[in-house]
């Protein structure tokens, strides 16, 4: 299974609103990521965790909170959104560091629509 | 701090033409590299990657060399189909420092039949 699963597929909130944003995946893979990317752009980096442990915060705004409740699980936690955020948000799983050989595998995606 | 700069696009080119889309990296050590590709409306895939100097990575019909002299992994294929009509991301992990995936920026590819 190289799989890494995202839900929902598309989401369309308010900007008052708070939603959460899910992956899972069981590759055992000990570090997930999770990207934003604006139409027509490279992906760019939130966070990252590394053995359920936050390594890296890219200096996002305090309304994306991200959490690692276990090694599969990643969400991301919407509130007080900007129709700037709109966005397709990607979540993806790697071994981890200090793994030679080998790749981060990513999810089809959330869709995110902030209106 | 480490960049990975590839070939502007888009790119047009007729099925069954050869394809090199550039990619030059910046590391401070051995990074892995990647090409990733991304369908309309989907997520990343892998299409390929090298972990050392003078690795080739090959996936349908794709290849690109790592070439430490030139800080390069430029992707190649000898015969475009439509179906590849997608956009390439190049793109570079440090994996012994810490796990950021640093992207270039993308090249769009249109492959017309």
């Amino acid at each position: 299974d190289t799989e890494v699963t995202q839900t929902p597929k598309h989401l369309v909130m308010g900007m008052t609103n708070k939603k959460s944003l899910k992956c899972e995946q069981h590759m055992g893979h000990r570090a997930m990521y999770w990207y934003k990317q604006k139409a027509k752009k490279p992906p760019e980096l939130m966070f990252v965790y590394s053995y359920e442990k936050l390594s890296i915060n890219e200096s996002v705004p305090s309304r994306f909170s991200p959490e690692c409740p276990n090694s599969s699980l990643l969400n991301l936690h919407l509130h007080a959104l900007q129709p700037e955020d709109s966005a397709l948000y990607l979540c993806a799983s790697s071994p981890g560091q200090l793994r030679k050989n080998t790749e981060a595998f990513f999810g089809q995606g959330t869709r995110l629509t902030v209106v | 701090g480490d960049s990975v700069t590839q070939m502007e696009g888009p790119v047009t080119l007729s099925e069954e033409a050869f394809l090199t889309i550039n990619c030059t990296y910046t590391a401070t050590g051995y990074p892995s590299l990647f090409w990733y590709v991304q369908y309309p409306g989907e997520g990343l895939q892998l299409l390929l990657k090298a972990t050392k100097a003078d690795d080739k990575g090959s996936n349908k019909g794709f290849e690109a060399t790592y070439r430490k002299e030139t800080t390069s992994f430029h992707l190649e294929k000898g015969s475009v189909q439509v179906s590849d009509s997608a956009v390439y991301f190049c793109a570079l992990w440090e994996g012994d420092r810490d796990d950021k995936i640093i992207f270039g920026k993308g090249t769009r590819l249109h492959i017309l039949p």
